[in-house]
């Protein structure tokens, strides 16, 4: 169980162009879901904090205007990175934990996004 | 910002020798928890342990934890081939579900 997917898994786009990435949570509710970035060789930073029916929490340097995020359900997550630049080229991932599994996180397989 | 160091940052081994890899963090934490991530792939969770735990075994892992000094280290034991991957420590401080992620160590196991 806990299992947690992400949609698309890689996608190339052309500069100035937005790109929505879902979250979804298969066999679990998750009221709380967080958005990760990876840079090559690098380890995970977190952007923001979702939350089911509310805004999300953004980290400190994120720019929320350009990373939206949308928390519609208990089992989906989006996030949109808006006229991307080659600069927001990485590895984006995201977490969430059932409620019965304390701060155990279960990770999508992450998504691709290449913009050129 | 990182909470973790980890070192060493890369790590090579023969098979079936052990490994380990050590994390240091800066604040006071509740949980530290180790991760595994294979190139390019999603992380999958290994082993969590809590402030007040010393050690925790996993099958070949076992994890250590030492509050006064900060760090935690991880040792994998007769490593294979399919332990090649970049083991990520990551701290939580109380704060609801949200965990800080160590800089990583690159293990690679050379059959």
């Amino acid at each position: 169980g806990a299992v947690v997917s992400q949609h698309p898994s890689w996608v190339i786009c052309k500069s100035g162009t937005s790109v929505k990435i879902e979250c979804r949570s298969l066999d679990f509710q998750a009221t709380t879901m967080f958005w990760y970035r990876q840079f090559p060789k690098q380890s995970l930073m977190l952007m923001a904090t979702s939350n089911e029916g509310s805004k999300a929490t953004y980290e400190q340097g994120v720019e929320k205007d350009k990373f939206l995020i949308n928390h519609a359900s208990l089992t989906l997550s989006t996030l949109t990175v808006t006229s991307a630049h080659p600069e927001d080229s990485s590895f984006y991932i995201c977490s969430a934990t059932p409620a019965s599994r304390g701060n155990e996180q279960f990770f999508g397989p992450g998504t691709r996004l290449t913009v050129l | 910002s990182q909470q973790g160091e980890e070192d060493p940052q890369a790590l090579s081994i023969q098979e079936g020798e052990n490994a380990t890899m050590n994390c240091s963090y800066k604040t006071s934490i509740n949980n530290l928890q180790w991760y595994r991530q294979n190139s390019g792939r999603g992380l999958v969770h290994l082993i969590l342990i809590r402030s007040n735990e010393r050690e925790k075994h996993s099958g070949r892992l076992r994890v250590t934890l030492d509050t006064s000094k900060k760090s935690s280290s991880l040792l994998i034991t007769a490593s294979r081939a399919a332990d090649t991957a970049s083991y990520f420590c990551a701290t939580d401080t109380g704060g609801y579900q949200k965990v800080t992620f160590g800089t990583g160590t690159k293990l690679q196991v050379i059959p």
